[in-house]
């Protein structure tokens, strides 16, 4: 157990809907990463939050916006959702300290879209 | 932008015996990390070990060792002794640290690993 939480763990939705993906980092934890884990694209980055504030931005679309609550968890959000979009969602944390390379990472959020 | 690149897309290995999985990277950067993450049927994303570039001793974690070859870009993951339960996805990722943009990982296309009885 690598202490990242995520929920949910499966997710069937519709094309054109909008889902919501949280993520709870490991206890201590200040950094949430998201990656989005798909056949065709492989495991891609998509965006970084550091203590409530962005940090950085990878291949994330437009569709898509995340946010760090003062809770430290994270909210994934993908709006009108295209059959694209389906794949293995990610949260990853790290801490503030000396060996904050070393990521842990949730046990994804599978998402189809139909 | 970094590249990391996993040229095997399969492999198998018998039980008990040695197999090593092959990664390049591309980078300017001079400081960074390497990681071997395993991704069993399970999904969950598992860090097997990992290198600092800054470090010339190969790192080695119980069966699990690397071969890193910075001059080469190499980093290669040796596993020995496989077992059954190594069977799994294995992806190699670059990591260059930032403290204002955080550390990001790049990940290689992954290797999948069969081992057999």
């Amino acid at each position: 157990d690598s202490g990242v939480t995520q929920t949910p763990k499966h997710l069937i939705t519709a094309t054109g809907q909008r889902v919501t993906l949280r993520c709870s980092p490991r206890s201590g934890d200040l950094s949430v990463y998201w990656y989005q884990q798909s056949l065709d694209q492989g495991l891609q980055f998509l965006i970084h939050y550091y203590n409530g504030e962005e940090r950085a931005k990878g291949n994330i679309l437009e569709r898509f916006s995340a946010q760090q609550f003062p809770d430290l968890h994270s909210e994934l959000n993908l709006s009108s959702l295209e059959l694209g979009d389906s794949a293995l969602y990610f949260c990853a944390s790290s801490g503030p300290g000396q060996g904050n390379e070393k990521l842990f990472f949730g046990s994804g959020t599978q998402l189809s879209v139909l | 932008a970094q590249t990391v690149t996993q040229s095997q897309p399969e492999m198998s290995v018998q039980e008990a015996e040695t197999v090593t999985l092959s990664c390049t990277y591309d980078t300017s950067e001079s400081n960074y990390y390497l990681f071997w993450y395993k991704q069993p049927p399970s999904r969950q994303m598992i860090l097997v070990i990992r290198q600092e570039a800054y470090k010339q001793q190969n790192a080695t974690e119980n069966r699990f060792s690397v071969n890193f070859q910075k001059a080469a870009k190499s980093f290669s993951l040796k596993i020995s002794d496989s077992q059954l339960g190594d069977t799994a996805m294995y992806f190699c990722a670059f990591m260059k640290p930032s403290k204002n943009a955080g550390n990001m990982l790049t990940f290689g296309g992954g290797t999948r690993l069969m081992v057999k009885p």
